[in-house]
């Protein structure tokens, strides 16, 4: 049951260029958006998040845009850095206290 | 920053042994989860804990499992009988209140059973 999809494995990019990951939800009733980061051997990091009511989020390098009417988000970074590299997970919920349902990950490279 | 700490990192056990993964959630927070991340796998949500009891739990989360704040700072996860399948990275998270702020994560324990 996958509520959540990442349909893209991994994402290569060049250094100083836009990153794009995208994820698209399937369950009507999430209402709030986040993207998590996840180096190995260490727990996911909160990167942004986003609730129903906006389209658009932005924190520094990070945007996170929602279309409610097509069930989709997305992460722009720009401009990418090679620290970036990492799995970049999406997660949905149905209200900003209840339980997470995450994606399967993307993995990004950002290449020098 | 503040971090949720996870302890321990690695453990490996029998089949059929009883685990404790044991987390110090940052200490303003309110809500505190439990998820698990079978290797290849998504991360997936175990049971989540407010106000000194389980407020919502997953279909995984069967009476093998059971949560416990035994002193206002420790959040422990007891796994009775492990299984083969038991064998995941867990992970502790909490949150505040605050709706805008995610939860912070910590870095897991790796449960190996043998």
């Amino acid at each position: 049951d996958q509520q959540v999809k990442q349909n893209s494995p991994s994402l290569s990019v060049q250094e100083g260029r836009i990153s794009i990951l995208n994820c698209d939800y399937t369950n009507s009733m999430f209402d709030y958006f986040l993207w998590y980061k996840k180096y190995p051997a260490e727990g996911p990091t909160f990167l942004i998040s986003i609730s129903s009511i906006k389209d658009k989020n932005e924190d520094g390098r990070f945007t996170v845009f929602l279309n409610k009417s097509a069930k989709h988000l997305s992460l722009h970074i720009v401009p990418s850095q090679p620290g970036d590299s990492a799995v970049y997970f999406c997660a949905a919920s149905p209200g900003a206290n209840s339980k997470l349902t995450f994606g399967k990950g993307i993995t990004l490279s950002v290449r020098p | 920053e503040p971090e949720v700490t996870q302890t321990p990192s690695h453990q490996v056990t029998q089949m059929g042994q009883e685990v404790i993964l044991r987390c110090v959630p940052i200490s303003n927070h309110l809500y505190f989860y439990w998820y698990r991340q079978i290797l290849g796998q998504k991360v997936e949500f175990l049971v989540s804990f407010y106000n000194n009891e389980i407020s919502e739990k997953s279909e995984i989360f069967d009476d093998q499992f059971s949560v416990e704040r035994p002193d206002g700072s420790n959040f422990t996860l007891k796994i009775r009988s492990t299984k083969l399948e038991d064998s995941a990275m867990y992970f502790c998270a909490s949150r505040r209140s605050d709706s805008t702020y995610g939860y912070t994560f910590g870095s897991g324990t790796r449960l190996t059973v043998v």
